[in-house]
């Protein structure tokens, strides 16, 4: 069974530019995940959907940052204009909610690299 | 707010020796999950082990095992017989059951080393 699959892997922009990137989740994971994670640091979560819809954005930064689940399937975060503090990796990551426990599986990530 | 301490940034252990790395944890929730994380250079984070806050009993992995001191608010992770392999950042992360449920809060990381 396919993991989570992010794309690009890797990603060189010029600040003010845009970038997107996309997650394919586990097949029948309805719970998508975005994370942050700075160099040296641990993940942080941006954004949660439960299905297509966004049930914790409370720490994406509404102002350059959007992401869209429009099927309740794949996802896609993007950086409009990027910054030189965007650089890091972006995590997604994918889970079956059923119950109390769901086991989060990360996909690869895209490391952003920004000029 | 919960939140998630690791006081080790680097750790080194000998090839297959045993290594211990620390994490404590702020919670006032009574029930939660406790994990620890590996990423290796890949960057694709797997699980190493679980930790349920209402059972006692410390979880076991193969080589990998916690101790879990509730009261003290402490979840080591104890590697047995390190392996090349073992070589990675290890991320130690809290899970609520209420609020935060689904939110997984993570520690700054431990980059450890093995020496062959």
């Amino acid at each position: 069974e396919a993991g989570v699959v992010q794309s690009p892997r890797y990603k060189i922009i010029e600040k003010k530019q845009p970038v997107a990137f996309w997650c394919n989740p586990i097949s029948g994971h309805n719970t998508l995940y975005w994370y942050l994670q700075n160099l040296g640091q641990g993940p942080e979560l941006l954004i949660r959907y439960e299905n297509e819809e966004a049930v914790d954005d409370s720490q994406l930064p509404k102002d350059r940052f959007s992401a869209e689940r429009l099927k309740g399937v794949d996802s896609t975060l993007k950086i409009q204009p990027a910054e030189l503090g965007d650089s890091a990796v972006y995590l997604c990551a994918s889970s079956f909610s059923f119950g109390v426990y769901n086991e989060q599986f990360f996909g690869p990530g895209t490391r952003l690299t920004v000029l | 707010a919960q939140t998630v301490t690791q006081s080790q940034p680097e750790m080194s252990v000998q090839e297959a020796e045993t290594v211990t790395l620390s994490c404590t944890y702020d919670t006032s929730e009574s029930d939660y999950y406790l994990f620890w994380y590996k990423q290796p250079p890949s960057r694709q984070m797997i699980l190493v082990i679980r930790q349920e806050a209402y059972k006692q009993q410390n979880a076991t992995e193969n080589r990998f095992s916690v101790n879990f001191q509730k009261a003290a608010k402490s979840f080591s992770l104890k590697i047995s017989d390190s392996q090349l392999g073992d070589a990675a950042m290890y991320f130690c992360a809290y899970l609520g059951y209420g609020g935060s449920q689904g939110n997984l809060i993570f520690g700054k990381g431990t980059k450890l080393s093995v020496k062959p």
